[in-house]
């Protein structure tokens, strides 16, 4: 079993939709939970940071974690085309544990 | 305040070759971690390093490939007798405090013909 699992989408909205990115882990210990996005042909780049479980909002973006289902969320409002990218969720430790990434493309 | 910075970007190696691929940190930042994605796959750990030391390796394989991070100079990973299966995207990241937070470099993107 993976440690962390993530549908590979791809997923396609328009312009201003609600987008919603998930995530499921399977070691309860985890603490520590990150998304990071990234363009074609770039390196990552971290969006969100979050510990144990809640939410924790910035800007357009809400990163969300239910530990009791393991589930870790995304969420963009009003998303714009510039969103177009490949979201990578993770599980903290010394060394990083990535899903394998949702590809969103929004249209304009 | 500069990123973390990889070269070379691109790198082309035959079969048999030798490849090396360079990491600065970010300034301040004393940890290094290189990672591995392959087409259509996620970012996979291999190794990471404090200033002249291995912390973790345990995604390194056994054999040809190497990391070091000297007291002096950039982080290098080294792979000896590129394979078609070494062909990826190699990224560095770096952090503070050995923390969660990890920066990642642009990548080296590697080719072995």
């Amino acid at each position: 079993q993976k440690e962390v699992e993530q549908d590979p989408g791809p997923l396609s909205v328009p312009e201003g939709a609600i987008v919603s990115l998930n995530c499921t882990y399977s070691n309860s210990a985890f603490q520590y939970f990150m998304w990071y996005r990234q363009y074609s042909r770039k390196g990552p780049e971290l969006l969100m940071y979050t510990y144990s479980s809640g939410n924790k909002e910035d800007g357009r973006f809400t990163a969300q974690v239910d530990k009791s289902s393991k589930y870790i969320s995304l969420f963009i409002r009003d998303s714009q085309p510039s969103d177009s990218a490949t979201y990578l969720c993770a599980r903290g430790a010394n060394n990083l544990f990535f899903g394998t990434g949702t590809r969103l493309t929004v249209i304009p | 305040n500069a990123g973390v910075m990889q070269n070379p970007r691109h790198l082309v190696r035959r079969r048999g070759q030798e490849a090396r691929l360079r990491c600065s940190p970010m300034k301040g930042h004393s940890h290094v971690y290189w990672y591995r994605q392959l087409p259509e796959e996620g970012l996979k750990f291999m190794v990471y390093l404090q200033k002249e030391n291995i912390i973790d390796e345990s995604g390194m394989p056994k054999e040809r490939f190497s990391a070091e991070f000297p007291k002096e100079g950039p982080s290098i990973l080294r792979i000896q007798q590129v394979v078609r299966g070494d062909s990826a995207a190699y990224f560095c990241a770096s952090s503070p405090d050995g923390g969660n937070e990890q920066f990642f470099g642009p990548g080296t993107r590697l080719t072995v013909l």
